[in-house]
């Protein structure tokens, strides 16, 4: 299963743009990114997908490479709510649960 | 609030002894998956079930097992425990579209 590469941690601060970028130089053609978030005491919570155009919702956007071998989160006003860890992960196009969580980026928001 | 839903929130028992985590999930989901994540550590796909049959298998220990009940709700059993089976517990459930809804987990100390 191919396996994403992210920093373990990013500082920004409150109300600017954040980047989180993640690498999947062995990603396959039907692999989707998935980005999940993980609040303290919290379960991980669905952020946002995409398979190679880029994507926004009301949660943040995602910019897809042209080779799709990296890709980028994007939370347009970080705010203090935001400090999370954020996983990017591969979801072959037939499954769920071949999911490889790695360790994520753990944002830190200061005021 | 994701709709799954996990009890207990907290589980303290000792070595050698057994346990049995349960989950609700969303109202409509016919999946619900179980994962482990230790002390700062990414989360560890355990098991998946839909419909009531198994489907996939990842790291669980022959110490643990799980099934899925004909009103969908999932009970996973933990016995002869370990101090190295301290962990939060999550399980998820998704429906179509390959989004992962968590619950809030249970946290399970071993003594």
């Amino acid at each position: 299963d191919a396996k994403t590469t992210q920093p373990n941690s990013m500082e920004s601060n409150e109300e600017e743009p954040v980047h989180l970028p993640c690498n999947h130089s062995t990603i396959s053609g039907t692999d989707y990114i998935h980005w999940y978030r993980q609040l303290p005491s919290q379960g991980p919570e669905y952020v946002i997908h995409g398979l190679t155009s880029n994507v926004n919702n009301r949660m943040a956007s995602l910019a897809i490479a042209e080779d799709r071998k990296s890709s980028t989160l994007i939370l347009h006003r970080a705010t203090l709510r935001d400090a999370a860890v954020y996983y990017c992960i591969l979801r072959p196009m037939d499954s769920n649960y071949q999911l490889i969580w790695g360790a994520g980026t753990k944002l830190i928001i200061k005021p | 609030d994701s709709g799954v839903t996990q009890t207990p929130k907290h589980l303290i028992t000792a070595t050698g002894q057994r346990v049995t985590l349960r989950c609700s999930p969303r109202s409509g989901d016919l999946s619900v998956y179980w994962y482990q994540q230790s002390l700062d550590q990414g989360l560890q796909f355990l098991i998946h079930y839909y419909n009531g049959e198994e489907r996939a298998k990842g790291n669980i220990l022959e110490r643990f097992s799980a099934q899925q009940f004909p009103d969908l709700h999932s009970e996973l059993n933990l016995s002869s425990l370990e101090l190295g089976d301290s962990a939060l517990y999550f399980c998820a459930s998704s429906g179509s579209g390959g989004k992962l809804f968590f619950g809030s987990g249970t946290q399970l100390s071993v003594l």
